[in-house]
């Protein structure tokens, strides 16, 4: 599979505790974004990335939560401290430079169960 | 702000029978409306877009400014149509990147 990569798919944490996700976009993609998703709920914005460079952030994303995207290819988001209420999908999507280009691809997510 | 609203979670529609998924949208600007489609344990991947004005797996949607709607349309339902549909919209100017979504609705297709 060539498309968007996370890592893990499941995650089980005790509230308090840190987490970390990972995401793999779709090779030479530049723009990377996250979203959460709840139950009943459509993927809501988090973050957005161009190549290293974090250029916008959501409310939602609070202090607890951090983002980054190094060498502008993988990246992680870091949520510390969890709580219940973090427990959610989230969806990590990358889109490409080319003009026209419109389409963003998502991956599988990463489902996080904060107990 | 923009805002993206699906009044339908639930959708139940007889194989043969056409479809209509309701989008709605709030946005002063010249948005871009796109559906995004999660057949299950799938990922999300889009269906179609407005400025493709294309018809992906015999659907359809056309941007009706006046109404501010975005409604996704197919004249004859299958049973592999069965899947959660998210409409979304993006603010349509440059550097612009963040996708809003509407709730999604749910299509159950009856054999």
């Amino acid at each position: 599979d060539t498309g968007v990569s996370q890592d893990p798919r499941h995650k089980i944490t005790k509230r308090g505790q840190n987490v970390t996700f990972r995401c793999d976009p779709i090779s030479e993609h530049n723009r990377l974004y996250w979203y959460r998703q709840t139950l009943g709920q459509g993927p809501e914005f988090l973050t957005y990335f161009q190549n290293e460079a974090q250029l916008e952030k959501s409310r939602l994303l609070s202090d607890r939560f951090s983002a980054e995207r190094p060498k502008g290819s993988f990246s992680t988001l870091e949520i510390q401290r969890t709580e219940q209420g973090d427990s959610a999908m989230y969806l990590c999507a990358s889109r490409g430079l080319k003009a026209g280009n419109t389409e963003a691809f998502f991956g599988q997510g990463t489902r996080l169960t904060v107990v | 702000a923009q805002r993206v609203t699906q009044p339908e979670k639930l959708l139940s529609v007889f194989k043969g029978a056409p479809v209509e998924l309701k989008c709605n949208y709030s946005y002063s600007g010249s948005p871009e409306l796109f559906w995004y489609v999660q057949y299950s344990r799938q990922r999300l991947q889009l269906l179609l877009r407005h400025i493709s004005r294309e018809s992906i797996k015999g659907f359809t949607a056309d941007l009706n400014k006046g109404e501010t709607s975005f409604h996704l349309k197919k004249p004859f339902a299958q049973e592999e149509d069965s899947a959660m549909y998210y409409c979304a919209l993006r603010r349509g100017w440059f550097g612009n990147e963040k996708l809003t979504f509407g709730t999604g609705t749910r299509l159950t297709i009856i054999p």
